[in-house]
C-alpha cells in the first residue's frame, strides 16, 4: 500500500525568509502525482502545487516550489519569502495513475514569525 | 462559482442518533469524495463516487453510508453515531481525469461532535 510521510510535524519561520517542508512517500509505482495542499485556520483544503511523475522539471507556482527526487520519493515543499498569510498546516498528497484515492501525509504545521 | 459546498458547518449529536452530512459541487465534476480528518492522521477516504450511479467504499467505510443524489450532490449518512466518528469531515470533487493531474478541490468542511 502507498503511504506519505511528513516527518516534521512543526516548523517555524522568519517572516520574508525562505522553509522547507518534507515528504517522502512509498510506492512501487511509475505513473503517479503528487500534491501539496495548505490548510488554513479557516480549515479550507487549499491546492498549493503539484507535480506529475513522469515530469522531470520541479513544479513552480508564484513563492512555492517543489524539488522532486523520484528515485528517492522525495517531495519537498520550499516556500520563499513566507508571508503571515502562510501559516497553515501543510499536506503532501499522492495518486498514483488511474485511482480516484488521494493518499495524505499526515501534516506539517507552519509558524510564520513576524 | 461557490466550489465545494457543505451544510451544516458545525453538529453536535448523542450517541446513536443518525444524521445526513449535504455536499454540493458546481464545477461539473464527475467524481465525488468524502474524507475525514482526525488529529495527527491526516485526511482519509470514506466513500467516493467515481460518477454519477456508482459508489466505492475508501479506507475507513465503516459506520456510513452515501448517496449520489445526481452529479452535483454526495451526501454522507451516519444512521447510528458513535464517538468515534467524532471528525471533522470534508467533501471534495474532481473532473475525473484517469489519466493526468485530477485535482481534487475541498469544501469548507464539517466538525461533528459525538458525545
Amino acid at each position: 500500500a502507498q503511504t506519505v510521510t511528513q516527518s516534521q510535524p512543526e516548523m517555524s519561520v522568519q517572516e520574508a525568509e525562505t522553509v522547507t517542508l518534507s515528504c517522502t512517500y512509498d510506492t512501487s509505482e511509475s505513473d503517479y502525482y503528487l500534491f501539496w495542499y495548505k490548510q488554513p485556520p479557516s480549515r479550507q483544503m487549499i491546492l498549493v502545487i503539484r507535480q506529475e511523475a513522469y515530469k522531470q522539471q520541479n513544479a513552480t507556482e508564484n513563492r512555492f516550489s517543489v524539488n522532486f527526487q523520484k528515485a528517492a520519493k522525495s517531495f519537498s515543499l520550499k516556500i520563499s519569502d513566507s508571508q503571515l498569510g502562510d501559516a497553515a498546516m501543510y499536506f503532501c498528497a499522492y495518486r498514483r495513475e488511474g485511482a480516484q484515492k488521494l493518499v495524505f501525509g499526515q501534516g506539517t504545521r507552519l509558524t510564520i514569525n513576524p | 462559482n461557490a466550489g465545494v459546498t457543505q451544510t451544516p458547518k458545525f453538529q453536535v449529536l448523542k450517541t446513536g442518533q443518525s444524521m445526513t452530512l449535504q455536499c454540493a459541487q458546481d464545477m461539473n465534476h464527475n467524481s465525488m469524495y468524502w474524507y475525514r480528518q482526525d488529529p495527527g492522521m491526516g485526511l482519509r477516504l470514506i466513500y467516493y463516487s467515481a460518477s454519477e450511479g456508482t459508489t466505492d467504499k475508501g479506507e475507513v467505510p465503516n459506520g456510513y453510508n452515501v448517496s449520489r443524489l445526481n452529479k452535483r450532490e454526495f451526501s454522507l449518512r451516519l444512521e447510528s453515531a458513535a464517538p468515534s466518528q467524532t471528525s471533522v469531515y470534508f467533501c471534495a470533487s474532481s473532473e475525473a481525469l484517469f489519466r493526468g493531474a485530477d485535482t481534487q478541490y475541498f469544501g469548507p468542511g464539517t466538525r461533528l461532535t459525538v458525545l
